[in-house]
C-alpha cells in the first residue's frame, strides 16, 4: 500500500538543539497527524492538522499542514532527553477511516 | 479513563500454532483498527471495523489471518497457522464516532509483541 515519505530516518542531536522533520506524499490529504512512539509502547498523538496552511503548536512542538496538502513538517524546539523516540507522520484522505503512516524518524538526544 | 487494552503484551509460539490477540477499545469509540509494525515495513493497517462491521480488510496478509468484532467492546485477531514471518508488534487502535467528534483521531493500545519460532 501507499506510504508517506518521511525524513530523515534518524537524527542524533545535542540536548537544547531544535529538530525538524517532514513528510511528503504524491497524493493530497485532508488530515495530517504526528505521533510519537516510545519503546515498548503504542504511538501517542502529538498534533493533528485539518486545514491546508494550518500551523499548530503543542508546547515545544510545532507542526504545519502544507499549502499543497501533500506535505507536513514537525519542529521540536530546545530538545530534551525525554524527546527520544520515534516520530510518525500519518495522513488521511477522508474525514474518517484509515490512516497512512510514514516509516518514522528515530530521534536520539545526547544530554 | 482506561485507554485501549490489548492482551497478551507478549506472545511466543511455535510455527504452526494458532495465535489469538485481543483488544478492548476505548468505551464509546465505534472505530477499531488492527495494525502490524515491523522494522522493514513500518506500521501497516490490517483491517478496520466501524460499529463492529469490517469496513476494509485489504491489508490482511492472507487467509491465515482473520479478525472479528463480536461486540463494541471486544475484538480478536487470529493467525492460524502462524509462521515465523508473522513475528511483529500488533497494535489495536480505536477512534470515536465522527458524529460526536468531527476530529475522530485514533488512540493506540500498547501492542502485542508476537514471536513465532
Amino acid at each position: 500500500g501507499q506510504q508517506l515519505n518521511q525524513s530523515p530516518q534518524s537524527m542524533f542531536i545535542q540536548e537544547g538543539e531544535d529538530v525538524s522533520m517532514n513528510c511528503t506524499s504524491s497524493s493530497i490529504f485532508n488530515t495530517w497527524l504526528w505521533y510519537k512512539q516510545d519503546p515498548g509502547e503504542g504511538p501517542v498523538l502529538l498534533i493533528a492538522l485539518y486545514k491546508a496552511g494550518e500551523l499548530t503548536s503543542n508546547g515545544r512542538l510545532t507542526a504545519q499542514f502544507g499549502i499543497t496538502r501533500k506535505d507536513s513538517f514537525l519542529n521540536i524546539s530546545a530538545s530534551i532527553p525525554s524527546d527520544v523516540g520515534i516520530y510518525f507522520c500519518a495522513g488521511r484522505r477522508g474525514s474518517q477511516g484509515n490512516l497512512i503512516f510514514g516509516k518514522g524518524t528515530k530521534l536520539s538526544v545526547k544530554p | 479513563d482506561a485507554g485501549v487494552i490489548q492482551s497478551p503484551r507478549h506472545e511466543v509460539t511455535e510455527m504452526g500454532q494458532e495465535v489469538t490477540l485481543r483488544c478492548k477499545p476505548i468505551s464509546g469509540h465505534d472505530y477499531l483498527f488492527w495494525y502490524r509494525q515491523t522494522m522493514m515495513r513500518g506500521l501497516e493497517l490490517l483491517i478496520y471495523f466501524n460499529n463492529n462491521v469490517p469496513i476494509d480488510d485489504s491489508g490482511m496478509p492472507e487467509d491465515r489471518f482473520s479478525a472479528k468484532m463480536p461486540n463494541a467492546s471486544f475484538s480478536t485477531l487470529k493467525i492460524q497457522p502462524s509462521e515465523p514471518r508473522d513475528s511483529a508488534v500488533y497494535f489495536c487502535a480505536s477512534s470515536p464516532p465522527s458524529a460526536r467528534n468531527v476530529y475522530n483521531e485514533q488512540f493506540f493500545g500498547p501492542g502485542t509483541r508476537l514471536t513465532v519460532l
